[in-house]
């Protein structure tokens, strides 16, 4: 149980194009979803909450014009990256808790790895 | 002061050894830790999860937690060459947020 599905899972573009990436909870609902982004041999930086109806909160430093976030159902979540540029080439990842709480884990999709030329 | 620190390693053991992986945390109100394994271009992936100052044990794996001293450990018993990857540690922190640490790189030699 507590799959959660993201795709794509690769991505390669041209600078200037906006991609977004989806992240569904399969067996389970998430009222809450987590967006974050790797870059190579650092940490898991987290970069927005999503809640289910309501709109995202962002970590500071994130831009939540270049990076749009819509949690239009229970187990739908996507992140929209407008205007991609190199600099945003990174690992993507979601993750979502059946329920949010101090100890509940959070379950992560398998990841986006966004390329900008 | 990062909020958590992990050596990246490379730590290497032999192959059925222990492997000591550490994590010390900088948030004396954290709650809940949680050990993640990582491979290489993959998300991460739950192993164990730690609230109670003390030991843990789930199969080959003990996680170990002492809030007075704000560490948090990882004990792999009998490491497999499957064992080799990034483990990351993480705390819970206010409105639920995860914390991760950078990682420490394990290499299991056959």
């Amino acid at each position: 149980g507590a799959v959660v599905s993201q795709h794509p899972s690769w991505v390669i573009c041209k600078s200037g194009t906006s991609v977004k990436i989806e992240c569904r909870s399969l067996d389970f609902q998430a009222t809450t979803m987590f967006w974050y982004r790797q870059f190579p041999k650092q940490s898991l930086m987290l970069m927005a909450t999503s809640n289910e109806g309501s709109k995202a909160t962002y970590e500071q430093g994130v831009e939540k014009d270049k990076f749009l976030i819509n949690h239009a159902s229970l187990t739908l979540s996507t992140l929209t990256v407008t205007s991609a540029h190199p600099e945003d080439s990174s690992f993507y990842i979601c993750s979502a808790s059946e329920v949010l709480g101090a100890s509940q884990p959070q379950h992560f999709g398998d990841g986006t790895r966004l390329s900008i030329l | 002061q990062k909020e958590v620190e992990q050596n990246s390693g490379p730590l290497s053991v032999p192959e059925g050894a222990i492997a000591s992986l550490n994590c010390t945390y900088s948030d004396r109100g954290s709650q809940s830790f949680f050990w993640y394994r990582q491979y290489s271009g993959k998300s991460p992936e739950l192993i164990m999860s730690i609230y109670s100052n003390g030991d843990k044990e789930d199969g080959r794996f003990t996680a170990q937690l002492n809030k007075a001293s704000q560490y948090v450990s990882l004990l792999i018993r009998d490491s497999q060459p499957s064992d080799s990857a990034t483990y990351p540690c993480a705390l819970n922190g206010s409105n639920y947020k995860l914390t991760f640490g950078k990682g420490t790189l394990l290499t299991v030699n056959p």
